[in-house]
């Protein structure tokens, strides 16, 4: 089974600043890594899809890169709506798995 | 506009079944592949199980326990849950791949709460 491991596991910033999380795997998926947003009581939120590809309608101040086993997904310019939990998926393989997430929160 | 709706949840006793369901709309159900990835309380997410063009795949720890199905006349996906244990309590969302051979999460439901406890 492949498994994903999220770093850091919590981030405090300021709204304005520039963050990047990284999300590894096991083994190589190639680019088949989505990311989401999870506000608390909510369901997530599909932010990038095949490890780069920006969503419609989600801002671009959301970036993602890399392949393989190494992706990051960076935020430009953070701002209040931002702070919220953040996984990365990967689809590669059967079974699925979800990195462990990133809890983004205000410093 | 892709609508999901879950229901089935509730509470039940260590061993018991459940059947959740999932009302799709606003897009050709029979063409999309369908997940659904639960939330245990506090915790993270963690996929289930997928339905496709090529079959369908769970997880290990649920294997022989639940099984996915899909009614494409009816537009719904179903899990149904036997042998429930407590490590099964969590939030359980139903959502639509990309497309039929494509089953990562696009859109999500907004989940049923299983609890499984004595």
């Amino acid at each position: 089974d492949i498994q994903m491991t999220q770093s850091p596991s919590t981030l405090s910033a300021s709204v304005g600043d520039r963050v990047t999380i990284t999300c590894r795997a096991s083994q190589s998926i190639s680019s088949w890594l989505t990311w989401y947003q999870q506000k608390p009581g909510k369901a997530p939120q599909l932010l990038i899809s095949r490890a780069s590809s920006l969503e419609t309608g989600v801002p671009s101040r959301f970036s993602g890169s890399g392949s393989a086993t190494e992706f990051t997904l960076t935020i430009n310019s953070l701002q209040p709506d931002d702070f919220a939990t953040y996984y990365c998926h990967q689809y590669d393989v059967y079974p699925f798995s979800f990195g462990q997430g990133t809890k983004l929160e205000i410093k | 506009e892709v609508q999901l709706l879950e229901s089935g949840g509730g509470l039940v006793r260590p061993g018991g079944s459940l059947r959740l369901s999932c009302a799709a709309s606003g897009f050709t159900f029979s063409t999309y592949a369908m997940t659904w990835v639960r939330q245990a309380p506090r915790k993270g997410l963690e996929w289930v199980s997928s339905i496709g063009s090529r079959g369908t795949y769970y997880i290990d720890s649920v294997k022989g326990r639940f099984a996915i199905s899909r009614d494409n006349s009816k537009n719904t996906l179903y899990l149904e849950m036997t042998g429930l244990r407590a490590e099964d309590t969590a939030v359980y969302y139903c959502a639509k791949g990309s497309h039929i051979s494509s089953a990562e999460p696009v859109s999500w439901g907004q989940g049923t709460r299983v609890t499984v406890s004595s």
